[in-house]
């Protein structure tokens, strides 16, 4: 299954920018990225997903490095409501397989 | 649209006991996915259902797990009998298609906390 390398833990304080990285150095040129995230007692949920461009939504945006071996994940303006466990998956077939994921501290 | 159902929220039982997750996917999807939580493994994807069909199910841990898909509106999980070890956050997920490119990508239910005891 396709690996991802997401630093363990992060911490940011409310109201600043927070960029989450991800290593994908095996990603394939047919292989999408996408972001998942997990609150607190409730089930993932999707974020973004690219493949090669960088991508805007309301959520956040991706900045896919030019090699394709990493990304950014970018939450423009960190609330106490973004605090949750954001997953960095590639893939290139029919399954999502989550890793560890990066555990996200807000602080007020 | 009311999302991915689950049902029931918590789950306890006590081993040896049969017990049925039920999950009803959003209208339309044709993909349903049933992952497993635990704090030692993280998120595992037990099998996922294309058009009703079981297409994956190499992530079931043991023959004590099954699940189907009688029809596009309704999933369950069923294990029998249920162990200790079992005890974990069952979620269900659907999806528009099983394909690389999900522009809506998987929606997840609130999932089921079970408790084997």
């Amino acid at each position: 299954d396709a690996k991802t390398t997401q630093p363990n833990s992060m911490e940011s304080n409310e109201e600043e920018p927070v960029h989450l990285p991800c290593n994908h150095s095996t990603i394939s040129g047919t292989d999408y990225i996408h972001w998942y995230r997990q609150l607190p007692s409730q089930g993932p949920e999707y974020v973004i997903h690219g493949l090669t461009s960088n991508v805007n939504n309301r959520m956040a945006s991706l900045a896919i490095a030019e090699d394709r071996k990493s990304s950014t994940l970018i939450l423009h303006r960190a609330t106490l409501r973004d605090a949750a466990v954001y997953y960095c998956i590639h893939f290139n077939t029919d399954k999502l397989i989550f890793g560890t994921g990066t555990r996200l501290q807000v602080f007020p | 649209d009311a999302g991915v159902i689950q049902s029931p929220r918590h789950e306890v039982t006590e081993m040896g006991q049969e017990v049925t997750l039920r999950c009803k996917p959003i209208s339309g999807h044709n993909s349903l996915f049933w992952y497993r939580q635990t704090m030692m493994r993280g998120l595992e994807l037990l099998i996922y259902f294309n058009n009703n069909v079981p297409i994956d199910d190499s992530g079931m841990p043991e023959d004590r797990f099954s699940a189907k898909m009688p029809n596009a509106s309704f999933s369950t999980l069923k294990i029998q009998p249920s162990e200790p070890r079992d005890s974990a956050v069952y979620f269900c997920a659907s999806s528009l298609a099983l394909t690389r490119d999900w522009g809506y990508g998987y929606t997840f239910g609130s999932g089921t906390r079970l408790t084997v005891v």
